[in-house]
């Protein structure tokens, strides 16, 4: 059975604070992919990224980061520099397909409320 | 090319009556997937869906739930005699082919009475 536990249930931060994410996974299978949503106050999610189990290379993408650490089974976000367009629910998920909506598993998500 | 659209917004429907829930893929898009967010959980995958086949169905209730995806027209999540436990956000995604990028809608949030 797969699973995605993300502890942080909600983050507050101030406008400019780095802030970090966290996502742990759980799965037999030796190829799988994770995945990071967000869900703004409109209420669809915002694909972000996907990564494969096969590279662990981190990626940055502008403010956007992501620390893949097979090791310990973690997949964490970073956001630098936030700012208040970044207020959202963002989800962790893992899947053994490569399609970005391919029975996905989903964490419960971070709540992250930027203030000024 | 308008994104992913789900109606209604939001259903409220009494305990044992019927809710049917579309959602209209992007235009191109031929591949539909169904999830369910409960309160305080994530979203779970229920269907995946082509054009009047269903693929996937091992995330869905063995009763009351039934999805189509008619050759014309949205696809369709159907829930039939809803009880308390059912209220949550329904979402669709749809994507072009089945390993590319799928978009979300906004979601259907029911709440049954």
């Amino acid at each position: 059975a797969q699973k995605v536990t993300q502890a942080q249930t909600e983050i507050s931060v101030v406008e400019k604070e780095d802030v970090t994410l966290d996502c742990v996974y759980e799965t037999r299978d030796t190829t799988y992919y994770l995945f990071w949503y967000k869900q703004p106050p409109s209420g669809e999610l915002v694909f972000l990224i996907r990564r494969n189990s096969f590279d662990e290379q981190n990626e940055i993408s502008g403010r956007y980061s992501w620390n893949f650490q097979k090791s310990t089974s973690s997949f964490n976000f970073t956001i630098t520099a936030s700012q208040v367009v970044d207020s959202a629910v963002y989800f962790c998920a893992l899947s053994p397909e490569a399609g970005t909506a391919s029975k996905l598993t989903f964490g419960t998500g971070t709540r992250l409320q930027v203030t000024l | 090319n308008a994104g992913v659209m789900q109606n209604p917004r939001h259903l409220v429907r009494r305990r044992g009556q019927e809710a049917r829930l579309r959602c209209s893929p992007m235009k191109g898009h031929s591949h539909v997937y169904w999830y369910r967010q409960l309160p305080e959980e994530g979203l779970k995958f229920m269907v995946y869906l082509q054009k009047e086949n269903i693929i996937d169905e091992s995330g869905m209730p063995k009763e009351r739930f039934s999805a189509e995806f008619p050759k014309e027209g949205p696809s369709i999540l159907r829930i039939q005699q809803v009880v308390r436990g059912d209220s949550a956000a329904y979402f669709c995604a749809s994507s072009p082919l089945k390993w590319s990028e799928a978009f979300f809608g906004q979601g259907t949030r029911l709440t049954v009475v």
